[in-house]
């Protein structure tokens, strides 16, 4: 079984500063993939960062970065200089390699304060 | 801008009756959709997988009869909340998987969802 954990109900971070938003993860597949979406208030999933669990790099797009850790089986997102516009509910998630579905984290609620 | 598009945003309507909402990729062809549902503040649960041009594939524990689901194109795809109860208030979200769009091979673009409050 598939498993997403997001241990973080809340997190507050200053405007400008970095954040780190935790996510691990449980499968017994060899090949997945690791995701995080940014849920605004609107309600809309707007897709942040993708990492396969074969890409040895971590996964950058602009302020977001990716630390994929396998053997931890950790994918932390790391966003930095944070705005304003950042506030929102963060979900990571999973697909494996077996199957259609995408496992969701409970999500990370974050407000950057001014 | 947005590649995946749902209507209606909102909808109320009355117990008993039926409601349909759409779910459309707007720049490319979807052979696979995805329907979600969102309690406030949990998470998104997987309802049914849509295959294009034929049945779709629900999650244990969804009843097909009550959710119905259409994916008569390749942009195209309906839930239909048949004989509505006020316990089927929710968020609904669909999903569509480009392979070709950036963020890897199975990466799902969400449409804004569709709050439905049933009366």
């Amino acid at each position: 079984a598939q498993k997403i954990t997001q241990t973080q109900p809340g997190m507050f971070v200053q405007e400008k500063e970095a954040v780190t938003l935790d996510c691990t993860y449980d499968t017994s597949d060899q090949s997945y993939g690791l995701f995080w979406y940014k849920q605004p208030s609107s309600g809309e999933m707007i897709f942040l960062i993708y990492q396969g669990s074969y890409d040895e790099q971590n996964a950058t797009e602009g302020r977001y970065s990716l630390n994929f850790q396998k053997a931890r089986k950790s994918a932390n997102l790391v966003i930095s200089a944070s705005q304003l516009g950042d506030s929102a509910m963060y979900f990571c998630a999973m697909r494996a390699n077996t199957g259609n579905q995408f496992y969701f984290g409970t999500g990370t609620s974050l407000t950057v304060i001014p | 801008g947005a590649v995946v598009s749902q209507h209606p945003s909102r909808v109320i309507c009355k117990s008993g009756t039926s409601v349909k909402i759409e779910c459309r990729s707007l720049d490319f062809q979807a052979t696979t959709m995805f329907w979600y549902r969102q309690f406030p503040k949990q998470s998104l649960m997987l309802m049914a997988t849509s295959n294009e041009g034929s049945k779709a594939t629900y999650e244990q524990g969804v009843e097909k009869d009550k959710f119905l689901i259409n994916h008569a194109s390749l942009t195209l795809s309906t839930l239909t909340v048949t004989s509505a109860h006020p316990e089927d208030s929710s968020f609904y979200i669909c999903s569509a998987r480009d392979i070709l769009r950036g963020g890897g091979p199975d990466t799902q673009y969400f449409g804004p969802g569709t709050r439905l409050t049933v009366l």
